[in-house]
């Protein structure tokens, strides 16, 4: 069973702090790992991909992947109302079926004004 | 359009319709997927095609039946289903079914089966 793990939260910060969002996965042989935003009744949006050790950063978002850990987080700077949403962790497995993306359930963030 | 459209945005059925999902990519994507998203889970994917060939199907009752006409259309048809089986469904596409490609999602149908 590959499985990905998140904190459900939900996770409060103050607007302008840091948000800090974890997540482990099982599948050591995972090759790619994803960010998606989720806003409550709406689809999931693509944020943040990244496939090898360290960070990307992409404006406020900064991913970092350690694969010898089994741990992948999404730091947000300076943080928004608006970017109070649900965070879905993806994770793509070893496997043939290696495209298939395996969720995490999500860690809900709350940014208070 | 742009992006992954999806119709209809809401469905609500009675166990003994038949109705059927649309989904189109103008991504130019060779792979698309339907995905289920129920309340407290996680997404569960359900199909994968590529090239309109199916190449995943993951363990989904028979209840649900997809078809893949060409590379930018995906239809997922649906009869004799349960209560359980409302959710919101969520087609995406990729470039193609490598790891390495994103998948983009479309807005989704939410469906009630009473």
């Amino acid at each position: 069973q590959k499985e990905v793990e998140q904190n459900s939260g939900p996770l409060s910060v103050p607007e302008g702090a840091i948000a800090s969002l974890n997540c482990t996965y099982s599948d050591r042989g995972s090759q790619s790992f994803f960010w998606y935003r989720q806003y409550s009744g709406k689809s999931p949006e693509l944020i943040m991909s990244i496939y090898s050790n360290g960070d990307k950063e992409d404006g406020r978002f900064t991913a970092q992947l350690n694969k010898a850990s089994q741990y992948v987080s999404l730091l947000i700077r300076d943080s928004q109302p608006s970017d109070s949403a649900t965070y879905l962790c993806a994770v793509t497995g070893s496997s043939d079926s290696g495209y298939a993306l395996n969720f995490g359930k999500g860690t809900s963030l709350l940014v208070t004004p | 359009e742009t992006g992954v459209t999806q119709t209809p945005r809401h469905l609500v059925m009675g166990m003994t319709n038949k109705k059927s999902l649309k989904c189109e990519q103008h991504l130019g994507h060779n792979a698309m997927y339907w995905y289920k998203q129920s309340a407290k889970k996680p997404l569960e994917l359900m199909f994968v095609y590529s090239l309109e060939e199916r190449v995943e199907n993951n363990s989904v009752p028979s209840r649900f039946s997809p078809e893949c006409p060409n590379s930018s259309h995906l239809f997922l048809h649906l009869h004799t289903l349960q209560p359980e089986d409302s959710a919101l469904y969520l087609c995406a596409s990729s470039q193609d079914t490598s790891t390495t490609y994103e998948q983009y999602f479309g807005p989704g149908t939410r469906l009630t089966v009473t």
